[in-house]
Protein backbone atom coordinates (compact mmCIF):
# COMPACT_ATOMS: atom_id res chain seq x y z
CA UNK A 1 0.00 0.00 0.00
CA UNK A 2 1.54 3.61 -0.87
CA UNK A 3 0.59 6.72 0.74
CA UNK A 4 -0.99 8.16 3.71
CA UNK A 5 -4.29 7.53 4.69
CA UNK A 6 -6.28 9.79 7.40
CA UNK A 7 -9.12 9.21 8.83
CA UNK A 8 -12.26 10.91 9.18
CA UNK A 9 -11.43 14.20 7.26
CA UNK A 10 -13.73 16.93 9.15
CA UNK A 11 -14.99 16.09 12.28
CA UNK A 12 -16.73 18.18 15.31
CA UNK A 13 -17.02 17.47 18.14
CA UNK A 14 -17.93 19.23 21.36
CA UNK A 15 -15.97 20.87 24.66
CA UNK A 16 -15.07 17.89 26.83
CA UNK A 17 -15.06 15.50 24.55
CA UNK A 18 -12.99 12.78 23.66
CA UNK A 19 -12.03 12.19 19.93
CA UNK A 20 -9.43 9.54 18.40
CA UNK A 21 -8.34 10.03 15.24
CA UNK A 22 -6.78 7.74 12.76
CA UNK A 23 -4.20 7.00 10.40
CA UNK A 24 -2.85 4.38 7.80
CA UNK A 25 0.77 4.18 7.12
CA UNK A 26 2.99 3.00 4.15
CA UNK A 27 3.91 -0.49 4.31
CA UNK A 28 7.29 -0.65 5.88
CA UNK A 29 7.45 2.36 7.63
CA UNK A 30 7.93 1.97 10.96
CA UNK A 31 8.20 5.36 12.22
CA UNK A 32 4.99 7.82 12.52
CA UNK A 33 4.44 10.95 13.62
CA UNK A 34 1.56 13.62 14.54
CA UNK A 35 1.31 17.23 13.82
CA UNK A 36 -1.66 19.90 15.19
CA UNK A 37 -1.69 22.64 11.96
CA UNK A 38 -3.55 25.72 13.47
CA UNK A 39 -4.60 28.31 11.66
CA UNK A 40 -2.08 30.53 9.57
CA UNK A 41 0.72 28.09 11.44
CA UNK A 42 2.99 25.61 10.62
CA UNK A 43 2.76 21.91 11.59
CA UNK A 44 3.43 21.71 15.69
CA UNK A 45 4.77 18.18 16.76
CA UNK A 46 2.85 16.60 18.75
CA UNK A 47 4.68 12.90 19.54
CA UNK A 48 6.77 10.26 17.31
CA UNK A 49 6.31 6.44 17.61
CA UNK A 50 8.58 4.08 16.49
CA UNK A 51 7.92 0.58 16.13
CA UNK A 52 4.96 0.94 18.46
CA UNK A 53 6.43 2.62 20.99
CA UNK A 54 6.95 6.79 21.70
CA UNK A 55 10.05 8.22 21.08
CA UNK A 56 9.98 11.78 21.06
CA UNK A 57 7.41 14.17 22.62
CA UNK A 58 7.11 18.22 21.64
CA UNK A 59 5.10 20.19 23.85
CA UNK A 60 1.32 18.96 24.52
CA UNK A 61 -0.64 17.93 27.38
CA UNK A 62 -0.53 14.13 28.47
CA UNK A 63 -4.62 14.40 27.26
CA UNK A 64 -3.24 13.97 23.78
CA UNK A 65 -2.00 10.36 23.56
CA UNK A 66 -1.04 7.77 20.74
CA UNK A 67 -0.66 4.21 19.44
CA UNK A 68 0.92 2.75 16.83
CA UNK A 69 -0.37 -0.69 15.66
CA UNK A 70 1.85 -3.74 13.97
CA UNK A 71 0.28 -3.15 10.73
CA UNK A 72 1.24 0.46 10.06
CA UNK A 73 -1.74 1.85 11.19
CA UNK A 74 -1.82 4.68 14.91
CA UNK A 75 -4.29 6.61 16.24
CA UNK A 76 -4.23 9.75 17.98
CA UNK A 77 -6.77 10.24 21.11
CA UNK A 78 -7.32 13.91 22.81
CA UNK A 79 -9.44 14.06 25.65
CA UNK A 80 -11.05 16.22 27.16
CA UNK A 81 -10.96 19.05 24.12
CA UNK A 82 -10.90 22.48 24.45
CA UNK A 83 -11.66 24.96 21.96
CA UNK A 84 -7.98 25.51 21.03
CA UNK A 85 -7.61 21.87 20.00
CA UNK A 86 -9.78 23.13 16.64
CA UNK A 87 -7.04 22.29 13.92
CA UNK A 88 -5.88 20.12 11.10
CA UNK A 89 -4.23 17.27 12.17
CA UNK A 90 -1.85 15.64 9.98
CA UNK A 91 0.32 12.22 10.25
CA UNK A 92 3.59 11.76 8.70
CA UNK A 93 5.28 8.49 7.97
CA UNK A 94 8.63 7.54 7.35
CA UNK A 95 10.97 4.31 6.77
CA UNK A 96 13.87 3.92 9.63
CA UNK A 97 15.96 6.45 7.64
CA UNK A 98 13.76 9.08 8.97
CA UNK A 99 13.97 11.60 6.74
CA UNK A 100 11.15 12.62 4.00
CA UNK A 101 8.44 12.25 5.92
CA UNK A 102 5.20 11.36 3.61
CA UNK A 103 2.23 13.09 5.37
CA UNK A 104 -1.25 12.21 5.25
CA UNK A 105 -4.31 15.12 4.18
CA UNK A 106 -5.39 15.15 7.62
CA UNK A 107 -8.06 15.56 9.53
CA UNK A 108 -9.71 18.70 10.33
CA UNK A 109 -10.96 18.99 13.80
CA UNK A 110 -13.71 21.50 15.21
CA UNK A 111 -14.57 21.97 18.57
CA UNK A 112 -17.71 23.52 19.12
CA UNK B 1 8.52 29.95 20.62
CA UNK B 2 9.01 29.68 17.34
CA UNK B 3 11.86 28.24 16.43
CA UNK B 4 11.49 28.23 11.84
CA UNK B 5 10.71 31.67 10.70
CA UNK B 6 9.39 32.55 7.26
CA UNK B 7 8.71 35.93 7.46
CA UNK B 8 7.07 36.27 4.62
CA UNK B 9 3.30 35.12 4.13
CA UNK B 10 2.92 35.29 0.91
CA UNK B 11 5.23 35.90 -2.64
CA UNK B 12 3.82 36.36 -6.38
CA UNK B 13 6.53 36.01 -9.20
CA UNK B 14 5.98 35.83 -13.00
CA UNK B 15 6.00 32.84 -15.05
CA UNK B 16 9.59 31.68 -16.12
CA UNK B 17 11.60 34.11 -13.59
CA UNK B 18 13.02 32.88 -10.36
CA UNK B 19 11.15 32.53 -6.71
CA UNK B 20 13.37 33.11 -3.92
CA UNK B 21 11.64 31.90 -0.54
CA UNK B 22 13.24 32.55 2.49
CA UNK B 23 13.26 30.95 6.41
CA UNK B 24 15.28 32.02 9.46
CA UNK B 25 15.73 29.80 12.38
CA UNK B 26 17.21 29.88 15.92
CA UNK B 27 18.75 26.82 16.93
CA UNK B 28 22.06 26.30 15.82
CA UNK B 29 22.04 22.68 16.67
CA UNK B 30 19.60 21.91 13.53
CA UNK B 31 20.96 19.28 11.80
CA UNK B 32 18.40 18.61 9.03
CA UNK B 33 16.52 21.43 6.52
CA UNK B 34 13.66 20.41 4.75
CA UNK B 35 11.35 22.17 2.87
CA UNK B 36 7.33 20.88 2.07
CA UNK B 37 4.93 22.22 -0.47
CA UNK B 38 1.01 21.53 0.28
CA UNK B 39 -1.87 22.29 -2.02
CA UNK B 40 -5.15 23.17 -0.58
CA UNK B 41 -6.63 19.68 1.29
CA UNK B 42 -3.51 18.31 0.88
CA UNK B 43 -1.09 16.67 3.43
CA UNK B 44 2.55 18.67 3.06
CA UNK B 45 5.08 16.93 0.21
CA UNK B 46 8.77 16.44 0.53
CA UNK B 47 11.06 18.66 -1.57
CA UNK B 48 14.53 19.00 -0.99
CA UNK B 49 16.57 18.61 2.20
CA UNK B 50 19.71 19.81 3.00
CA UNK B 51 22.16 18.36 5.51
CA UNK B 52 23.56 21.27 8.38
CA UNK B 53 27.10 20.30 6.71
CA UNK B 54 26.48 21.32 2.98
CA UNK B 55 25.43 25.41 2.14
CA UNK B 56 23.77 23.99 -1.33
CA UNK B 57 21.77 20.78 -2.69
CA UNK B 58 19.86 21.01 -6.18
CA UNK B 59 17.41 19.02 -7.51
CA UNK B 60 16.27 19.89 -11.12
CA UNK B 61 14.14 23.32 -10.66
CA UNK B 62 14.49 23.49 -7.03
CA UNK B 63 17.90 24.85 -5.37
CA UNK B 64 18.34 25.09 -1.48
CA UNK B 65 20.60 27.53 0.41
CA UNK B 66 22.21 27.11 3.79
CA UNK B 67 24.20 29.73 5.42
CA UNK B 68 24.69 28.56 8.99
CA UNK B 69 26.79 32.11 9.94
CA UNK B 70 23.13 33.63 9.35
CA UNK B 71 21.09 30.98 10.25
CA UNK B 72 19.23 31.23 7.31
CA UNK B 73 17.87 28.87 4.47
CA UNK B 74 16.02 29.67 0.99
CA UNK B 75 14.86 27.73 -1.55
CA UNK B 76 14.96 28.81 -5.37
CA UNK B 77 12.71 28.00 -8.15
CA UNK B 78 13.66 28.24 -11.80
CA UNK B 79 11.85 28.67 -13.85
CA UNK B 80 9.23 29.12 -11.91
CA UNK B 81 5.51 27.27 -13.39
CA UNK B 82 1.87 27.95 -12.60
CA UNK B 83 1.93 24.24 -11.30
CA UNK B 84 4.58 25.64 -8.36
CA UNK B 85 1.65 27.86 -6.88
CA UNK B 86 1.22 26.39 -3.16
CA UNK B 87 2.20 26.98 0.18
CA UNK B 88 6.05 26.17 0.76
CA UNK B 89 6.84 25.63 4.56
CA UNK B 90 10.53 25.49 5.67
CA UNK B 91 11.42 22.66 8.59
CA UNK B 92 14.47 21.88 10.68
CA UNK B 93 14.70 18.28 12.21
CA UNK B 94 16.87 18.19 15.78
CA UNK B 95 17.25 14.55 16.63
CA UNK B 96 13.11 13.36 15.98
CA UNK B 97 11.49 16.19 16.43
CA UNK B 98 10.78 18.60 13.41
CA UNK B 99 9.97 22.45 13.17
CA UNK B 100 7.79 23.97 10.92
CA UNK B 101 7.86 27.70 9.55
CA UNK B 102 4.33 28.88 9.66
CA UNK B 103 4.55 28.82 5.62
CA UNK B 104 5.01 31.08 2.56
CA UNK B 105 2.02 31.06 -0.28
CA UNK B 106 3.69 31.54 -3.54
CA UNK B 107 1.48 32.09 -6.37
CA UNK B 108 2.63 31.87 -9.89
CA UNK B 109 1.47 34.04 -12.23
CA UNK B 110 1.02 33.38 -15.86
Amino acid sequence: ETGVTQSPTHLIKTRGQQVTLRCSSQSGHNTVSWYQQALGQGPQFIFQYYREEENGRGNFPPRFSGLQFPNYSSELNVNALELDDSALYLCASSDDRGLGYTFGSGTRLTVV
Amino acid sequence: DQQVKQNSPSLSVQEGRISILNCDYTNSMFDYFLWYKKYPAEGPTFLISISSIKDKNEDGRFTVFLNKSAKHLSLHIVPSQPGDSAVYFCAASLGNQFYFGTGTSLTVIP
